[in-house]
């Protein structure tokens, strides 16, 4: 059964700081997605991450891939207010429709 | 283009009260998901349909649930009744193919409230 683990679930940082969040997965996986959710909200699609040792950087926010380790990364660089919000890991199942959520990442950034 | 569209945004009922919630998939997206997501429990896939299909509807918790999806552009999901714990809010997202590296794209959700 493949597990998706995010940690931390709740970090509070201030404004210009940097940071990580993690998301491991149990099994084998060709696939993985990052989602970011506002209060109140629908989800967003932040990035697709399709191969080991993918890195894809959209603004301060950039997110990579390690097959092997089963592990991605969100990076936030020099957080502002803007980027507070909740954040989503899902792993794909290998040739399956299915997603395998974590349980979200709540981000608060204080000015 | 438009994105996935929902209705109602917010719906309070009471206990016993039949609720639908209808979606409208991007067009062209052949695969349609219906979630529910609560505090407690997270995002929960309730079934998933392809092609107008129901493939996966092992998600839905009980018989007082139900989901159709009569054409590529509309479905529904109904609760009857409805109880206090099926309060949550209740996304439906779509996709391009059945399986792959396309993303989904969520509505902006259903928020049920059921006294």
């Amino acid at each position: 059964e493949l597990k998706v683990e995010q940690n931390p679930l709740f970090l509070s940082m201030q404004e210009g700081k940097n940071y990580t969040i993690y998301c491991n997965y149990s099994t084998t996986s060709d696939r993985l997605y990052w989602y970011r959710q506002d209060p109140g909200k629908s989800l967003e699609s932040l990035f697709v991450l399709l191969s080991n040792g993918a890195v894809k950087q959209e603004g301060r926010l950039m997110a990579s891939l390690d097959t092997k380790a089963r592990l991605s990364t969100l990076h936030i660089t020099a957080a502002v207010h803007d980027l507070s919000a909740t954040y989503f890991c899902a792993v794909g199942m290998d040739s399956n429709y299915q997603l395998i959520w974590g349980a979200g990442t709540k981000l608060i950034i204080k000015p | 283009d438009a994105g996935v569209i929902q209705s109602p945004r917010h719906e309070v009922t009471e206990m016993g009260q039949e609720v639908t919630l209808r979606c409208k998939p991007i067009s062209g997206h052949n695969s349609l998901f219906w979630y529910r997501q609560t505090m407690m429990r997270g995002l929960e896939l309730l079934i998933y349909f392809n092609n107008n299909v129901p493939i996966d509807d092992s998600g839905m918790p009980e018989d007082r649930f139900s989901a159709k999806m009569p054409n590529a552009s509309f479905s529904t999901l109904k609760i009857q009744p409805s109880e206090p714990r099926d309060s949550a809010v209740y996304f439906c997202a779509s996709r391009r193919g059945w399986e792959g590296a396309g993303e989904l794209f969520f509505g902006e959700g259903s928020r049920l409230t059921v006294l």
